[in-house]
């Protein structure tokens, strides 16, 4: 199993609508978890950690599930400029060293 | 502004030959990293260094080499035994302790001719 696994779409979605990525983890010891987004040919930026209590920031919400091993983010009325790929980050505890997942690509559709 | 910096953007190499990627930050951050991403997959850690001075292998090191021999510069070089080197090379810089991020250099696109 890998340690970081998601879907890799693509998600096509109209303007407007709500989408939820889920990633999963093999670590029950990772500690620390974020969503990055990358757009094409360019470099992932951080989008938003995920905190056991769950943060919502504007249109995007992140949520971690530590019994089922998995985070997951949800964006509510999807606009053209979300589209992307969003990478599910996903680190142990000391030092920083970090796994990626190969990312969930986000077509929306005007 | 503070940032991390790769260059170049765009390298091209000959077969044989070695290539040295820069990257540069002035965050002062105490970790760095070197990641190679193909398309359709995540990225893979090649060489991250926590302390200037110590480095160590991540989990596609075979081929590559790296030197902190300062804080601010993690470069890579991409030698001659990377069997497939064409990729887009990311370095990343992050807080030594805490649950913080990673901060991106741009990348460098690598075509090996």
């Amino acid at each position: 199993r890998k340690e970081v696994e998601q879907d890799p779409g693509p998600f096509n979605v109209p303007e407007g609508a709500t989408v939820a990525f889920n990633c999963t983890y093999s670590n029950s010891a990772s500690q620390s978890f974020f969503w990055y987004r990358q757009d094409c040919r360019k470099e992932p930026k951080l989008l938003m950690s995920v905190y056991s209590s769950g943060n919502e920031d504007g249109r995007f919400t992140a949520q971690l599930n530590r019994a089922s091993q998995y985070i997951s983010l949800l964006i509510r009325d999807s606009k053209l400029s979300d589209s992307a790929t969003y990478l599910c980050v996903v680190g142990t505890g000391g030092y920083q060293k970090v796994t990626f997942g190969t990312g969930t690509k986000l077509q929306v559709i005007p | 502004d503070g940032g991390i910096t790769q260059s170049p953007k765009y390298l091209f190499r000959k077969e044989g030959q070695n290539v040295t990627l820069s990257c540069e930050q002035n965050l002062n951050h105490d970790a760095m990293y070197w990641y190679r991403q193909d398309p359709g997959q995540g990225l893979r850690l090649i060489y991250y260094s926590q302390i200037v001075n110590d480095f160590q292998k991540g989990d596609i090191a075979e081929g590559y080499s790296v030197s902190r021999e300062k804080k601010e510069s993690f470069p890579l070089t991409v030698t001659s035994a990377q069997k497939n080197p064409t990729a887009f090379y990311l370095c990343a810089s992050s807080i030594q302790q805490g649950d913080t991020e990673a901060f991106f250099g741009q990348g460098t696109r690598l075509t090996v001719v």
